[in-house]
């Protein structure tokens, strides 16, 4: 089967960086997403990666190691407005189906 | 800006009804999907419908539920004979881009069914 794990929770303050990992398991993908939702309400895409390294929109910047079934989303110059919960997701199938990890709650403290 | 709609918000139902819930996805895009959020859980993915058909299904998508694409707009999810464990945030998706392709989901706000 596929898993993906992540942190359940991360704490930080404005202005500074938060680094949340997700390691997977899976036999076969496309690429690596990255999804944000704020209490329950529909989950916003952030990223992809299809490719190993670095990919980087704004604040928000993500990397895929696939050598090491590893991911990450880096959120730099925290707001509060970023307290949220985020999900890797593989991507893959006849349609581009996500798989979502285990999501990491972030609370952005003042 | 574009956005996929679901009606209702809310639903509650009592245990052994059949409910549908309702989705118009974007306008342009032909890949649709149904995913499922238990409260403080994941979001699981349910199945896709491509070519109006089922594409891909998981193994949460038995035989009490089934999708459709009634005509150029809608897409429903049915559930029939509904548990209490059915009670979760139903989120309908659709996207443009072919597999393999750079692939965001827009999702839309999601349907809250509470089974009674």
């Amino acid at each position: 089967g596929q898993s993906l794990e992540q942190p359940s929770e991360v704490t930080a303050v404005e202005g500074a960086i938060v680094q949340i990992n997700c390691t997977y398991q899976t036999s076969g993908f496309y690429g690596l997403s990255w999804y944000q939702q704020h209490d329950g309400g529909a989950p916003t895409f952030l990223s992809y990666n299809a490719l190993d390294g670095l990919e980087e929109t704004g604040r928000f910047s993500s990397f895929l190691s696939r050598s090491d079934s590893y991911g990450y989303l880096l959120l730099q110059e925290l707001q509060m407005k970023d307290s949220a919960s985020y999900f890797c997701a593989v991507v893959g199938g006849a349609t581009n189906k996500l798989i979502f990890g285990t999501g990491t709650l972030l609370a952005v403290q003042p | 800006e574009p956005e996929v709609t679901q009606t209702p918000s809310h639903q509650v139902t009592q245990m052994g009804q059949e409910v549908i819930l309702r989705c118009v996805p974007i306008s342009n895009h032909l890949y649709f999907y149904w995913y499922r959020q238990i409260l403080g859980q994941k979001v699981e993915f349910l199945v896709s419908f491509y070519n109006n058909e089922i594409s891909e299904k998981s193994e949460i998508f038995d035989d009490q539920f089934s999708v459709e694409r009634p005509d150029g707009s809608n897409f429903t999810l049915k559930i029939r004979s509904t548990k209490l464990e059915d009670s979760a945030m139903y989120f309908c998706a659709s996207s443009q881009h072919p597999p393999g392709e750079h692939t965001e989901a827009f999702f839309g706000q999601g349907t809250r069914l509470t089974v009674v």
